[in-house]
């Protein structure tokens, strides 16, 4: 099956600054990626996605990049502010069987933007 | 964007006692939902896919004695904590995606804290 690997575990960065996560998955077959924001005991909210046949994609300071080839994919937030610290994943649709859209999600990273 | 409601949010049992946690889609149909399971600080991991209309699929370790699921209508799916015992104690999410439309984007349940004492 998908095995999804995300780093760093935890990221402290300054407010402006911009924030990346890395994300690795081993499916080749996999073609939908998307991040979600998850704060302390509510629901993880969908942030941005992407599909294998595009390589970049942003919505205002968040953007996500894919390499196929190497099977790894992103998270650039720019111009970082407070509300932006929380748990961040990154997922991955691998298994097409059993009912299709079934993602794996990364270990996620805790984003902490400091004043 | 697609609404999931999820009820109830937080649950308080004691050991031996049966749990029902209840998923909907409000405004759109979902032949598919997925339950995840989330230890604090930790990622979600899939228990099983519910299908409407026939028999879950579960994942590799997951008892599916245990973890009941029912997906009798197209906007319903329920998960049954049977026997709860401490360790069973976590924090339960439901999601679904419009079955109707090509759409991949999942939206999730607000969350059951469920605490087994």
């Amino acid at each position: 099956g998908e095995n999804v690997e995300q780093h760093p575990s935890t990221l402290s960065v300054q407010e402006g600054d911009s924030a990346v996560i890395k994300c690795t998955y081993s499916d080749s077959a996999s073609n939908y990626f998307p991040w979600y924001k998850q704060e302390l005991g509510k629901r993880p909210q969908l942030i941005i996605d992407i599909r294998s046949n595009v390589g970049e994609k942003k919505d205002q300071r968040i953007a996500v990049t894919l390499n196929k080839t190497a099977k790894h994919f992103s998270l650039h937030i720019t111009e970082t502010q407070p509300e932006d610290s929380a748990v961040y994943f990154c997922a991955a649709k691998g298994d097409l069987t059993g009912g299709g859209n079934k993602l794996t999600f990364g270990t996620g990273t805790q984003l902490k933007v400091e004043l | 964007g697609a609404v999931v409601s999820q009820h109830p949010s937080r649950v308080i049992c004691k050991s031996g006692t049966s749990v029902k946690i209840e998923c909907r889609s409000l405004d759109f149909q979902a032949t598919t939902m997925f339950w995840y399971r989330q230890f604090p600080k930790q990622s979600l991991m899939l228990m099983a896919t519910s299908n409407e209309g026939s028999k879950a699929t579960y994942e590799q370790g997951v008892e599916k004695d245990k973890f009941l699921i029912n997906h009798a209508s197209l906007t319903l799916s329920t998960l049954t904590v049977t026997s709860a015992h401490p360790e069973d104690s976590s924090f339960y999410i439901c999601s679904a995606r419009d079955s109707k439309t090509t759409n991949e984007k999942l939206f999730f349940g607000s969350g059951t804290q469920l605490s087994v004492l």
